[in-house]
């Protein structure tokens, strides 16, 4: 059975910095594109980042030199670090397997002060 | 990166069809057969309904079906239940190789 399970979500200052990741099973990380999507509280969703299966890497423009995806191939796991939070980066975190089939459940991060 | 314009709500009775559109550029929607929809329930992940614009998952109802005409691709509910109360989003694949959410739409059964 495919699952993603998340964890790293919780409160940080304007300014600060939290790694999210995503613990999949019953598929192989590196195989797939992977990616990272959120939605602010009640809100809809917005794309972050992808990974693709080759490494290469894509961010939305407003993540963009402060949000870094990468994967670790021997605990796959899929991680997004995030630097210099914003407020406007207050939103439920998501990660999806390529093909959009597969979720987390989601994580909330919180900016503020 | 702009979202993809749908309608805030669409409404209709047990067992009409609904029809829900989500509307983008060439660039994205009219420039690749990679939308997708989803359904999300309150305080929960979405769920996949419909990929590469028409294709249903396995297990999905067949009341869901999926076109794409130009730029504006549809997702079409027929015989609405009550249980199909949720909100919708659709997504896109972009020329920029990333991906566009569109803007979401509550459906309600009245």
């Amino acid at each position: 059975e495919v699952q993603l399970v998340q964890s790293g979500g919780g409160l940080v200052q304007p300014g600060g910095s939290l790694r999210l990741s995503c613990a999949a099973s019953g598929f192989t990380v590196s195989s797939n594109y992977m990616s990272w999507v959120r939605q602010p509280p009640g809100k809809g969703l917005e794309w972050v980042s992808l990974i693709y299966s080759g490494g290469t890497t894509y961010y939305a423009d407003s993540v963009k030199g402060r949000f870094t995806i990468s994967r670790d191939n021997s605990k796959n796991t899929l991680y997004l670090q995030m630097n210099s939070l914003r407020a406007e980066d207050t939103a439920v975190y998501y990660c999806a397997r390529g093909g959009w089939l597969n979720w987390g459940q989601g994580t909330l991060v919180t900016v503020s002060s | 990166q702009s979202a993809l314009t749908q309608p805030a709500s669409v409404s209709g009775s047990p067992g009409q069809s609904i029809t829900i559109s989500c509307t983008g550029t060439s660039s994205d929607v009219g420039g690749y057969n990679y939308v997708s929809w989803y359904q999300q329930l309150p305080d929960r992940a979405p769920k996949l309904m419909i990929y590469d614009v028409s294709n249903r998952p396995s297990g999905v109802s067949n009341r869901f079906s999926g076109s794409k005409s130009g730029n504006t691709a549809s997702l079409t509910i027929s015989g609405l239940q009550v249980e199909d109360e949720a909100d919708y989003y659709c997504s896109s694949y972009t020329s920029s190789s990333t991906y566009v959410f569109g803007t979401g739409t509550k459906v309600t059964v009245l």
